[in-house]
This record gives structure tokens, C-alpha cells and sequence, in this order.
């Protein structure tokens, strides 16, 4: 257990519907990031949220929207999306706290297929 | 633009063979290299940050090191558990954004007992 949760494990969605994904931290970050992993494909960053404000946001496409309430939590609302979005979603925390040490503590992710 | 090449992307070895995979890297300015295992059907786990050339770190069967251009994860007399993919990712110097990472595609490591 890394500290960080990630709810559904598992999604089957048709490209009309809208979900979402969750995604918990415990451990008194202030950063949190979403990432996509495809097979044969590095990790690849999709948003970071900083002390709740977005910081960075890699190119996607809008039918990906995140939300961040709180620095606890982070959530990707997905809307009529594609068969290639198909994918491992990561999410990730930090400290994020300048002079430490800041590796990002992962969760299980969610292993999204899109019909 | 921030790159990161692991080789190889796939290795065999048996029961106590040693070896080691290679992270290649280019960066405009190091701030950390990361290495992390990841098992199927999970999130990566985290194993060692690096800062600068000559460090080396060190946890159980594997020490990392590494150079201004390169880092290396050395695997001493592996172990079935040892079976995972391994990435490495690069942070640089933040240039007026956030310091996000950039991973590799990872080396995918099988040991056959």
C-alpha cells in the first residue's frame, strides 16, 4: 500500500457515457498528478494540480476533464470518449515541498476500456 | 526536449545470473532521476531518487548509480521476485513550469527460477 487509492480498478464505458475516475491520498501531500499508460508507451503526464490549483495540463484533449476540491483528492471526469483512450490510469501524489526529497507515490490505477 | 531511453526493453535471466539495465538520458538541467518497479496490473512503486553523478544507492538485490549522461540499475543474483517491468524517469530543472517527469518505456525483467 503506497497511501494512494484509485476507484474503479476496473471501467468499461461506450463512447457516449460520462464517468469518473477517483483518486485518494493519505499521506499529507500538496501535489497530484494524473498519468496514462498505454502498452508500448512511456508514462505520459496529463495533469498536475499543486496545493488544489492546476499547474499543468500536457495537451489533452477536453473530453478529459480533472477536478482537484481538495489536495486529498483528485478525480478525471471522462466524456465521450474514444476506443484509443483505452488505458492505465495513473494517478500520483508528492510533497511537493521545496529541499525534500520528491519521488511521487503512485496508486494501483484504473484499467479503463472504451467500447 | 527531455529524453529518457531504457535498454533493453525486455531481459531474461535465470536465478541468480546478474545483470544490469540502462536509462540513457538527455536533460536541459538534472534535477532527479528516478527508478521505479511496476508489476502487472499495478502503479509503480518507488526504489531510488539520484541527484547527481558519481551517487550511488543501494536496496536489497539493486543499486542504482549514476553519470552525467546515463543511469544503470545493477541486479545482484536476482530472484523470480525480482520479475517486473523497471522505469526510469528524469525531473529537470523547473523553467517557469511544474517539474513534472518524463519516464522511459521501461525494461520489462523475467527470472526463471
Amino acid at each position: 500500500e503506497t497511501g494512494v487509492t484509485q476507484t474503479p480498478r476496473h471501467l468499461v464505458m461506450g463512447m457516449t457515457n460520462k464517468k469518473s475516475l477517483k483518486c485518494e491520498q493519505h499521506l499529507g501531500h500538496n501535489a497530484m498528478y494524473w498519468y496514462k499508460q498505454s502498452a508500448k508507451k512511456p508514462l505520459e503526464l496529463m495533469f498536475v494540480y499543486n496545493f488544489k490549483e492546476q499547474t499543468e495540463n500536457n495537451s489533452v484533449p477536453s473530453r478529459f476533464s480533472p477536478e482537484c476540491p481538495n489536495s486529498s483528492h483528485l478525480f478525471l471526469h471522462l466524456h465521450t470518449l474514444q476506443p484509443e483512450d483505452s488505458a492505465l490510469y495513473l494517478c500520483a501524489s508528492s510533497l511537493q515541498e521545496a529541499g525534500v526529497e520528491d519521488e511521487q507515490f503512485f496508486g494501483p490505477g484504473t484499467r479503463l476500456t472504451v467500447l | 526536449e527531455d529524453q529518457v531511453t531504457q535498454s533493453p526493453e525486455a531481459l531474461r535471466l535465470q536465478e541468480g545470473e546478474s545483470s544490469s539495465l540502462n536509462c540513457s538520458y538527455t536533460v536541459s538541467g538534472l534535477r532527479g532521476l528516478f527508478w521505479y518497479r511496476q508489476d502487472p496490473g499495478k502503479g509503480p512503486e518507488f526504489l531510488f531518487t539520484l541527484y547527481s553523478a558519481g551517487e550511488e544507492k543501494e536496496k536489497e538485490r539493486l543499486k542504482a548509480t549514476l553519470t552525467k549522461k546515463e543511469s544503470f540499475l545493477h541486479i545482484t543474483a536476482p530472484k523470480p521476485e525480482d520479475s517486473a517491468t523497471y522505469l526510469c524517469a528524469v525531473q529537470a530543472v523547473p523553467q517557469g513550469g511544474s517539474e513534472k517527469l518524463v519516464f522511459g518505456k521501461g525494461t520489462k525483467l523475467t527470472v526463471n527460477p
